[in-house]
């Protein structure tokens, strides 16, 4: 498609369920990125992927997160034992990986999680 | 560890002013410095990003400049209209693409 897709754009559940969240780089895309964005904490790095491979998994917040992507394109990232504290806009980004770190990310329009 | 602030939080002006957004970061050792715009329920739309070797980079209305050594860099916006309505997020890029983002100005432009 022409930008990042994300779905679902909205999820509600109960707290203690497991979410999964789901996201579409832009084609020809070889990095992406998740992203957090709360109303306390602001915009928060969670994980990059490079290909198929996460360098960097230092922003995921606890072992009940986890990512991954298959085939160097869709990725889903899964919440396990979803807590309320879990509730916030995912958002998902993607970019070229070539000329070092100086490619703008792309990002979708996020999944707003609701958890009860 | 780097930190992102934006000064001001929230900014009004009447449409047709000329404005600047501030951002400040805390380790110069930064790849480069990346503005973007958030409208509301959507995601974030890449206006410009400058490299650490540059001091800025205009498009349209738009110029971004970049200090390293002090640690600042500012969005100046020209001739600002109601469509540039918005909140407007500053990032530093710290290596492997990691983004730390700045708090945001939410910005406002009357008719």
């Amino acid at each position: 498609g022409a930008g990042v897709s994300q779905s679902p754009s909205n999820k509600v559940t109960e707290k203690g369920k497991d979410v999964e969240l789901r996201c579409d780089p832009i084609s020809g895309h070889t990095a992406l990125y998740w992203y957090r964005q709360s109303l306390g904490q602001g915009l928060e790095f969670l994980i990059y992927f490079q290909g198929n491979s996460a360098p960097d998994k230092s922003g995921l917040p606890s072992d009940r997160f986890s990512a991954e992507r298959t085939g160097g394109s869709v990725s889903t990232l899964t919440i396990q034992r979803t807590q309320q504290e879990d509730s916030a806009v995912y958002l998902c980004a993607s970019s070229f990986a070539t000329g070092g770190n100086n490619q703008p990310q792309h990002f979708g329009d996020g999944t707003r999680l609701s958890i009860l | 560890k780097q930190e992102v602030t934006q000064i001001p939080a929230a900014l009004s002006v009447p449409e047709g002013e000329n404005l600047v957004l501030n951002c400040s970061f805390t380790d110069s050792a930064i790849y480069n410095l990346q503005w973007f715009r958030q409208d509301p329920g959507k995601g974030l739309t890449s206006l410009l990003l400058i490299q650490s070797s540059q001091r800025e980079q205009t498009s349209g209305r738009l110029n971004a400049s970049l200090d390293k050594s002090s640690g600042r860099s500012t969005l100046y916006i020209a001739a600002s209209q109601p469509g540039d309505s918005a909140t407007y997020l500053c990032a530093a890029n710290t290596g492997f693409q990691k983004l730390v983002f700045g708090t945001g100005t939410r910005l406002l432009v009357s008719p």
